[in-house]
Parts: structure tokens; C-alpha cells; sequence
């Protein structure tokens, strides 16, 4: 049974920390990962992606992967009000149903001003 | 824009009633997918087309029925729902199936 556990939160951060989002997937096959950012009332939107272990940065965006662990993670530098929402944790297998992508259910994050 | 288009954004419908619900991707992509986002849970996948293959979840009723004329169009046939069916109905696609899925801005679908 694949899954994929995040924090619900809420997660609250004053506006210019670090907010730090986690996650852990059990199908020790995965091999892409996903975070998207999801507001109140709207779709899913695509922030970062990550294939390989290591730290993938894009903007105040950094997405960590552990494969070893199977732990993937997402540093928002310099938080900003802006940012509160729902992120969304994503991974895909590689063969078969595991191509597809399960969702993690998600960790509110809230930045105060 | 993502490139994922879907109609309606809202609907309103009766136990009784037909329904469909129609999305269209604009960016070349070949594999289509349907989610279910109800409040508090995970993204449930429903159905995925890809590369012509169709899969789906064994879990979701057959009070739901897939469609997918081509790489660009998906549509998913309501008929005979329940309350409970009530969520937000997200439609996505990705290249190949393995990588990176943009979503559309989904339907919020409310049954009564």
C-alpha cells in the first residue's frame, strides 16, 4: 500500500522565518517528487520538483530528498503572508499503478504578519 | 493558466440527475487524469488515461464513468450520485504519465 504522510499542521511561521514542511512516502520505489501549493477554494499548483537526492533550490524555495530515508522536505525562505496555503507532498513510482501519483493530505501553513 | 481547462466550474445536482463534467489540456500532453479532493482527505485519484491505457481506482462507483475521445479532451459522466459525492473534482494532465501533472481549476461539485 503506498503512502504518503505529511504534518496536517497548522503550521504557523512569523513572516520572515523559515517554514519547514515535511514528508515521508512508504514505497521505497519512488522516484520523482512533487510539492504543489494549494490555496483556499482553488486547484493544486506546481512549486517544486526533485528527482535525485540532495537539495533543489528555486527562489526561497528548497526541496530536500532523502531516498534513504524516504523523507522529502520544503524550506520556504523569507516567508511571506503570501505563502499561507495548503502544500501538498506528491510522489510517483515507476512502473505499473505506482506511475501514478498519490497525494499526501496536505500541511496548512499559516504566516503571520 | 496551466493549460488545463475545465467546465463547469460549479454544479449543482439533483440524486437523480445527469451530469458531465469536460476538461481540455492545450499542452500537448498524452495521459489525463481525474482526482476527488474532499475536505480533510488526500487527493483521491479516480481514473487515469495514458498513452491510451486506461486505469482507475477499483474503489470509485460505477456511478462515475470515465471518457477520453482523445489526448486533449477527458470527460467524467455523473449519474445517480449521492451527497457524499459532493467534493471538488480536479482534472490534470502530465507527458508519458511519469512526470510533473499540471491540474486544471476543478469543479466544485455539490449534490443535494
Amino acid at each position: 500500500q503506498k503512502e504518503v504522510e505529511q504534518n496536517s499542521g497548522p503550521l504557523s511561521v512569523p513572516e520572515g522565518a523559515i517554514a519547514s514542511l515535511n514528508c515521508t512516502y512508504s514505497d521505497r520505489g519512488s522516484q520523482s517528487f512533487f510539492w504543489y501549493r494549494q490555496y483556499s477554494g482553488k486547484s493544486p499548483e506546481l512549486i517544486m520538483s526533485i528527482y535525485s537526492n540532495g537539495d533543489k533550490e528555486d527562489g526561497r524555495f528548497t526541496a530536500q530528498l532523502n531516498k534513504a530515508s524516504q523523507y522529502v522536505s520544503l524550506l520556504i525562505r523569507d516567508s511571506q503572508p503570501s505563502d499561507s496555503a495548503t502544500y501538498l507532498c506528491a510522489v510517483r513510482g515507476t512502473s505499473g499503478s505506482a506511475r501514478q501519483l498519490t497525494f499526501g493530505s496536505g500541511t496548512q501553513l499559516t504566516v503571520l504578519p | 493558466e496551466t493549460g488545463v481547462t475545465q467546465t463547469p466550474r460549479h454544479l449543482v445536482m439533483g440524486m437523480t440527475n445527469k451530469k458531465s463534467l469536460k476538461c481540455e489540456q492545450h499542452l500537448g500532453h498524452n495521459a489525463m487524469y481525474w482526482y476527488k479532493q474532499s475536505a480533510k482527505k488526500p487527493l483521491e485519484l479516480m481514473f487515469v488515461y495514458s498513452l491510451e491505457e486506461r486505469v482507475e481506482n477499483n474503489s470509485v462507483p460505477s456511478r462515475f464513468s470515465p471518457e477520453c475521445p482523445n489526448s486533449s479532451h477527458l470527460f467524467l459522466h455523473l449519474h445517480t450520485l449521492q451527497p457524499e459525492d459532493s467534493a471538488l473534482y480536479l482534472c490534470a494532465s502530465s507527458q508519458d504519465g511519469a512526470t510533473k501533472a499540471f491540474f486544471g481549476q476543478g469543479t466544485r461539485l455539490t449534490v443535494v
